[in-house]
């Protein structure tokens, strides 16, 4: 069965550096979305991308927060200057059509210390 | 603001009993609606969804959902469950013409043997 593969599955980095985690959606999926899951909290929407070029993002995706694809697979995720309130696990999904359901990836835990 | 809740936070099981997990949303237009399953160190899987038509909906491994309008509840149930049912269990709803999935809060699910 295809997978939504993400990578690293855990990143440690500095507050105030740049992280980008990577993301390989499914081959023939159109819409790409980021959520996050902070310890014991909701799985939070991100972004959503479609066509190149973001369709929606939540208040969290601030001006730190950046989404690109930059060739035909991969599909990333910048946060330009962690903070400690950053720490999460970030999940990549993608899907076929808006009505066809995601598939979600394992996750890439990001801490931030 | 849209939200889903679920009263469930911690639900301890004998193996064979039955399950019922709840699931209740605020919004009162058109939506779609999905359970996801996370079993430990994995990631979210989608189990059922509903989008129209019948409003018991048969998912994987014996799991259902029935959507009653009337009470914005997307209950999900299982006849009889066993240990490797084990998980944390998360429902979620997008809004009439966007993708975006607004997630409960999540149900750990502990089943003993």
């Amino acid at each position: 069965e295809p997978e939504v593969t993400q990578t690293p599955s855990h990143q440690v980095t500095q507050m105030g550096q740049e992280v980008i985690l990577r993301c390989v959606p499914i081959s023939n999926h159109l819409y790409f979305y980021w959520y996050r899951q902070i310890l014991g909290q909701k799985v939070e929407f991100l972004v959503s991308f479609y066509n190149n070029e973001i369709s929606e993002k939540s208040e969290i995706f601030d001006d730190q927060f950046s989404v690109e694809r930059p060739d035909g697979s991969n599909f990333t995720l910048k946060i330009r200057s962690t903070k400690l309130e950053d720490s999460a696990m970030y999940f990549c999904a993608s899907s076929k059509s808006k009505d066809y359901g995601y598939t979600f990836g394992s996750g890439t835990r990001l801490t931030v210390v | 603001a849209q939200s889903v809740s679920q009263h469930n936070h911690h639900v301890i099981l004998s193996e064979a009993a039955s399950l019922e997990l709840g699931c209740n949303y605020s919004y009162g237009g058109t939506v779609n609606l999905f359970w996801y399953v996370q079993y430990p160190g994995q990631h979210l899987q989608l189990l059922l969804k509903y989008f129209s038509g019948d409003p018991l909906v048969k998912g994987i491994k014996d799991f259902e959902a029935e959507f009653i309008k009337s009470k914005f509840s997307f209950n999900l149930r299982k006849p009889s469950v066993q240990w490797s049912d084990t998980a944390e269990y998360f429902c979620a709803v997008t809004l009439h013409n966007t993708d975006k999935l607004i997630f409960g809060t999540g149900t750990r699910l502990q089943v003993f043997p």
